[in-house]
Protein backbone atom coordinates (compact mmCIF):
# COMPACT_ATOMS: atom_id res chain seq x y z
CA UNK A 1 0.00 0.00 0.00
CA UNK A 2 1.09 3.59 -0.72
CA UNK A 3 2.32 5.97 2.56
CA UNK A 4 3.71 9.08 2.45
CA UNK A 5 5.61 10.15 5.66
CA UNK A 6 7.03 13.40 6.75
CA UNK A 7 9.21 12.93 9.79
CA UNK A 8 9.39 16.45 11.32
CA UNK A 9 6.10 18.04 12.93
CA UNK A 10 6.95 21.23 13.32
CA UNK A 11 10.25 22.84 11.88
CA UNK A 12 11.72 26.30 12.60
CA UNK A 13 14.38 28.06 11.17
CA UNK A 14 15.28 31.62 11.04
CA UNK A 15 14.74 34.37 8.33
CA UNK A 16 16.85 33.64 5.24
CA UNK A 17 18.20 30.36 6.48
CA UNK A 18 17.47 27.49 4.16
CA UNK A 19 14.86 24.98 4.46
CA UNK A 20 14.47 21.70 3.73
CA UNK A 21 10.90 19.89 4.38
CA UNK A 22 11.17 15.89 3.85
CA UNK A 23 9.44 13.59 2.40
CA UNK A 24 9.34 9.80 2.27
CA UNK A 25 6.86 7.72 0.16
CA UNK A 26 6.33 3.83 -0.23
CA UNK A 27 4.76 2.97 -3.73
CA UNK A 28 5.85 0.04 -5.81
CA UNK A 29 4.50 2.09 -9.10
CA UNK A 30 5.61 4.97 -10.83
CA UNK A 31 3.99 7.84 -8.24
CA UNK A 32 3.20 11.20 -8.60
CA UNK A 33 4.42 13.44 -6.05
CA UNK A 34 3.01 16.91 -4.86
CA UNK A 35 3.35 19.85 -2.09
CA UNK A 36 0.54 21.20 -0.61
CA UNK A 37 0.45 24.17 1.54
CA UNK A 38 -2.04 25.86 3.80
CA UNK A 39 -1.19 29.14 5.20
CA UNK A 40 -2.88 30.04 8.18
CA UNK A 41 -6.52 30.34 7.84
CA UNK A 42 -6.73 29.75 4.19
CA UNK A 43 -7.44 26.89 2.29
CA UNK A 44 -5.19 23.92 1.24
CA UNK A 45 -3.32 24.80 -2.31
CA UNK A 46 -0.89 23.05 -4.66
CA UNK A 47 2.58 24.49 -4.11
CA UNK A 48 4.32 22.39 -6.45
CA UNK A 49 4.41 19.30 -7.81
CA UNK A 50 7.12 16.79 -9.48
CA UNK A 51 6.44 16.21 -13.56
CA UNK A 52 6.49 20.13 -13.57
CA UNK A 53 9.87 20.75 -12.62
CA UNK A 54 9.37 24.50 -11.60
CA UNK A 55 10.24 27.09 -8.87
CA UNK A 56 7.51 28.11 -7.00
CA UNK A 57 8.14 30.95 -4.21
CA UNK A 58 11.57 30.07 -4.42
CA UNK A 59 10.87 26.34 -3.19
CA UNK A 60 12.13 23.38 -5.58
CA UNK A 61 11.30 19.55 -4.91
CA UNK A 62 13.43 16.96 -7.08
CA UNK A 63 11.98 13.17 -7.14
CA UNK A 64 14.45 10.78 -6.17
CA UNK A 65 13.39 7.42 -6.73
CA UNK A 66 16.14 5.66 -5.52
CA UNK A 67 15.81 7.20 -2.06
CA UNK A 68 12.12 7.64 -2.42
CA UNK A 69 11.97 10.59 -1.09
CA UNK A 70 10.69 14.15 -2.57
CA UNK A 71 11.85 16.76 -0.03
CA UNK A 72 10.86 20.66 -0.44
CA UNK A 73 13.89 22.85 -0.71
CA UNK A 74 14.30 26.51 -0.58
CA UNK A 75 17.69 28.58 -0.22
CA UNK A 76 16.31 31.54 1.83
CA UNK A 77 13.29 30.98 4.33
CA UNK A 78 11.01 34.10 4.16
CA UNK A 79 8.37 34.78 6.82
CA UNK A 80 5.23 34.56 4.98
CA UNK A 81 6.81 30.82 4.27
CA UNK A 82 5.15 29.94 7.54
CA UNK A 83 2.44 27.72 6.81
CA UNK A 84 1.52 23.79 7.25
CA UNK A 85 3.22 21.87 4.27
CA UNK A 86 1.94 18.45 3.05
CA UNK A 87 3.48 16.11 0.73
CA UNK A 88 1.20 14.06 -1.51
CA UNK A 89 1.33 11.03 -3.30
CA UNK A 90 -0.77 10.06 -6.29
CA UNK A 91 -0.86 6.50 -8.03
CA UNK A 92 0.27 5.85 -11.21
CA UNK A 93 -3.56 5.30 -12.52
CA UNK A 94 -5.68 6.50 -10.12
CA UNK A 95 -7.18 9.91 -8.53
CA UNK A 96 -6.63 9.00 -5.16
CA UNK A 97 -4.10 11.26 -3.15
CA UNK A 98 -2.61 9.96 0.10
CA UNK A 99 -1.17 12.52 1.55
CA UNK A 100 1.86 12.61 4.58
CA UNK A 101 0.88 13.94 8.08
CA UNK A 102 2.44 17.38 7.85
CA UNK A 103 4.76 19.90 8.50
CA UNK A 104 4.55 22.78 10.23
CA UNK A 105 6.90 25.75 9.13
CA UNK A 106 7.89 28.27 11.24
CA UNK A 107 10.56 31.08 10.11
CA UNK A 108 11.09 33.34 12.73
CA UNK A 109 12.56 36.90 12.18
CA UNK B 1 -9.36 32.23 -4.13
CA UNK B 2 -9.53 28.67 -6.23
CA UNK B 3 -13.28 28.96 -7.09
CA UNK B 4 -14.18 25.75 -5.01
CA UNK B 5 -17.55 26.64 -2.42
CA UNK B 6 -18.30 25.18 0.80
CA UNK B 7 -20.91 25.52 2.31
CA UNK B 8 -21.87 25.98 5.40
CA UNK B 9 -18.62 27.42 7.28
CA UNK B 10 -19.14 25.74 10.38
CA UNK B 11 -21.85 23.25 11.71
CA UNK B 12 -22.28 21.90 15.49
CA UNK B 13 -24.27 18.87 16.04
CA UNK B 14 -24.91 16.35 18.69
CA UNK B 15 -23.99 12.56 18.24
CA UNK B 16 -26.35 10.29 16.34
CA UNK B 17 -27.44 13.16 14.00
CA UNK B 18 -26.70 13.77 10.02
CA UNK B 19 -25.54 15.99 8.42
CA UNK B 20 -25.67 17.46 5.04
CA UNK B 21 -22.07 19.15 3.30
CA UNK B 22 -21.91 20.83 0.40
CA UNK B 23 -19.69 21.89 -2.58
CA UNK B 24 -19.70 23.54 -5.70
CA UNK B 25 -16.85 22.81 -7.89
CA UNK B 26 -14.69 25.46 -9.77
CA UNK B 27 -16.92 26.24 -13.26
CA UNK B 28 -15.93 23.64 -16.04
CA UNK B 29 -14.62 21.19 -13.69
CA UNK B 30 -15.83 17.99 -13.65
CA UNK B 31 -14.41 15.82 -10.53
CA UNK B 32 -15.11 16.59 -7.45
CA UNK B 33 -13.05 15.10 -4.56
CA UNK B 34 -13.73 15.16 -0.49
CA UNK B 35 -11.49 14.79 1.70
CA UNK B 36 -11.31 14.50 5.83
CA UNK B 37 -9.10 16.44 7.76
CA UNK B 38 -8.84 15.85 11.92
CA UNK B 39 -5.68 16.23 14.42
CA UNK B 40 -5.40 12.58 14.88
CA UNK B 41 -5.62 11.06 11.09
CA UNK B 42 -4.21 13.77 9.44
CA UNK B 43 -6.05 14.35 5.85
CA UNK B 44 -7.46 11.64 4.20
CA UNK B 45 -9.10 11.36 0.70
CA UNK B 46 -12.90 9.99 1.34
CA UNK B 47 -14.17 10.03 -2.02
CA UNK B 48 -14.18 11.34 -5.90
CA UNK B 49 -17.22 12.07 -8.48
CA UNK B 50 -16.59 12.44 -11.88
CA UNK B 51 -19.17 13.80 -13.69
CA UNK B 52 -21.86 12.15 -11.49
CA UNK B 53 -20.30 9.04 -11.22
CA UNK B 54 -18.19 7.62 -7.95
CA UNK B 55 -14.49 7.17 -9.95
CA UNK B 56 -12.51 6.25 -6.18
CA UNK B 57 -13.34 5.34 -2.67
CA UNK B 58 -10.28 6.46 -0.10
CA UNK B 59 -11.30 6.10 3.77
CA UNK B 60 -14.90 6.66 3.61
CA UNK B 61 -16.51 5.48 6.19
CA UNK B 62 -20.31 3.33 5.26
CA UNK B 63 -21.63 6.09 7.43
CA UNK B 64 -20.77 8.22 5.41
CA UNK B 65 -22.02 8.63 1.47
CA UNK B 66 -21.74 11.24 -0.81
CA UNK B 67 -23.64 11.72 -4.70
CA UNK B 68 -22.87 14.88 -7.27
CA UNK B 69 -25.63 16.42 -9.27
CA UNK B 70 -26.26 17.16 -12.70
CA UNK B 71 -25.17 20.39 -11.84
CA UNK B 72 -21.86 18.97 -10.84
CA UNK B 73 -22.22 20.35 -6.94
CA UNK B 74 -21.61 17.04 -4.34
CA UNK B 75 -23.31 16.67 -1.28
CA UNK B 76 -21.24 14.82 1.43
CA UNK B 77 -23.52 13.16 3.69
CA UNK B 78 -22.41 11.93 6.97
CA UNK B 79 -24.82 9.94 9.41
CA UNK B 80 -25.22 8.43 13.11
CA UNK B 81 -22.53 11.03 13.86
CA UNK B 82 -19.71 10.30 16.67
CA UNK B 83 -17.37 12.42 18.05
CA UNK B 84 -14.02 11.47 16.64
CA UNK B 85 -16.08 12.68 12.89
CA UNK B 86 -15.44 16.02 14.45
CA UNK B 87 -13.04 17.61 12.27
CA UNK B 88 -12.35 19.56 8.89
CA UNK B 89 -14.35 18.57 6.05
CA UNK B 90 -12.54 19.74 2.19
CA UNK B 91 -13.76 19.34 -0.75
CA UNK B 92 -11.53 19.76 -4.31
CA UNK B 93 -12.39 19.42 -8.11
CA UNK B 94 -10.44 19.26 -10.96
CA UNK B 95 -11.00 19.68 -14.69
CA UNK B 96 -11.01 15.69 -15.84
CA UNK B 97 -10.44 12.94 -13.79
CA UNK B 98 -7.14 12.24 -15.16
CA UNK B 99 -3.65 11.48 -13.46
CA UNK B 100 -2.27 15.31 -14.78
CA UNK B 101 -5.30 17.28 -13.47
CA UNK B 102 -4.48 20.02 -10.74
CA UNK B 103 -7.24 19.91 -7.81
CA UNK B 104 -7.99 23.07 -6.48
CA UNK B 105 -9.50 23.29 -2.72
CA UNK B 106 -12.61 24.79 -1.03
CA UNK B 107 -12.28 26.47 2.26
CA UNK B 108 -13.71 23.38 4.18
CA UNK B 109 -16.54 23.09 6.34
CA UNK B 110 -15.76 22.87 9.92
CA UNK B 111 -17.93 20.05 11.95
CA UNK B 112 -17.91 20.13 15.09
CA UNK B 113 -19.96 16.76 16.91
CA UNK B 114 -20.67 17.52 20.70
Amino acid sequence: AQRVTQPEKLLSVFKGAPVELKCNYSYSGSPELFWYVQYSRQRLQLLLRHISRESIKGFTADLNKGETSFHLKKPFAQEEDSAMYYCALRRTYGQNFVFGPGTRLSVLP
Amino acid sequence: DSGVTQTPKHLITATGQRVTLRCSPRSGDLSVYWYQQSLDQGLQFLIQYYNGEERAKGNILERFSAQQFPDLHSELNLSSLELGDSALYFCASSVGGGQIDTQYFGPGTRLTVL
